[in-house]
C-alpha cells in the first residue's frame, strides 16, 4: 500500500494553467478508472473535485479537469484563481479493494 | 442536508483504546459504504478503513490492521472506529467519508482530532 507519487509543490500565476501528476502502479492507477482528486484548504476537510479519472461532481468549476495515461493520472487547473491555492490529493481504488492516496501537492498562486 | 459528523476524539496514552463515532444525516446511510481517513499534523491524507453498506465487508490499511475495527449501526445511522493499542504515530485528525457510487469519497465530515501521548 505505497502512497501514490505527487510533486510536493506547484505554482502558477493567475490566469495560467497548471498540471499535477499522480503516479501509481498497475495495481491501482493503471488498473482501474477509479482515480479521484480532492482539494483541501487549510483547516478544512477535503473536497471531491474529480472522480472516475475525469468527471466533475455537480458544482465543481469546469476549470478543473482530469486525465490518465498508463500508471499516471493528472489534474489540470486552467485559468488559475487565488481561491485555487490549496493542497491537492489524488486517490485510487486498488486491487486489494482498498484506497490509496497520493502524498499531496501544495498549489501556490503567485 | 447531507452530513457526516465525527466525535469521540481526544488525548489518550499510548497503548490505550478509543472509539470514534460518525453520525450521518440527510441520506440513506444503510445504502452506502463509509471510509475512515486520517491526517497526521502537517501531513497528507492516509486511508484507514472501509465498511460496506451492510457491514458484511471490511478492509483495513496495513498500518492499523489487527488494532482498529470498523463497524456500523444502520439503525442509528452511525459508523464507528474502535482503536486499540494506540501508538504515538496514530495521532491525526480522523475523517469519515461516504463512498460514492463511483468509488470516490464524495461527502466528508469535519474531522475529530486524536492525540496519542507517550
Amino acid at each position: 500500500q505505497s502512497a501514490l507519487t505527487q510533486p510536493a509543490s506547484v505554482s502558477g500565476s493567475p490566469g495560467q494553467s497548471i498540471t499535477i501528476s499522480c503516479t501509481g502502479t498497475s495495481s491501482d492507477v493503471g488498473g482501474y478508472n477509479y482515480v479521484s482528486w480532492y482539494q483541501q484548504h487549510p483547516g478544512r476537510a477535503p473536497k471531491l473535485i474529480i472522480y472516475d479519472v475525469s468527471n466533475r461532481p455537480s458544482g465543481v468549476s469546469n476549470r478543473f479537469s482530469g486525465s490518465k495515461s498508463g500508471n499516471t493520472a493528472s489534474l489540470t487547473i486552467s485559468g488559475l484563481q487565488a481561491e485555487d491555492e490549496a493542497d491537492y490529493y489524488c486517490s485510487s481504488y486498488t486491487t486489494s479493494t482498498t484506497r490509496v492516496f497520493g502524498g499531496g501537492t501544495k498549489l501556490t498562486v503567485l | 442536508q447531507v452530513q457526516l459528523v465525527e466525535s469521540g476524539g481526544g488525548v489518550v496514552q499510548s497503548g490505550r483504546s478509543l472509539r470514534l463515532s460518525c453520525a450521518a444525516s440527510g441520506f440513506t446511510f444503510s445504502t452506502y459504504g463509509i471510509h475512515w481517513v486520517r491526517q497526521a499534523p502537517g501531513k497528507g491524507l492516509e486511508w484507514v478503513a472501509v465498511i460496506s453498506y451492510d457491514g458484511s465487508d471490511k478492509y483495513y490499511a496495513d498500518s492499523v490492521k489487527g488494532r482498529f475495527t470498523i463497524s456500523r449501526d444502520n439503525s442509528k445511522n452511525t459508523l464507528y472506529l474502535q482503536m486499540n493499542s494506540l501508538r504515538v504515530e496514530d495521532t491525526a485528525v480522523y475523517y469519515c467519508a461516504r463512498d460514492s457510487r463511483s468509488l470516490a469519497l464524495d461527502i466528508w465530515g469535519q474531522g475529530t482530532m486524536v492525540t496519542v501521548s507517550s
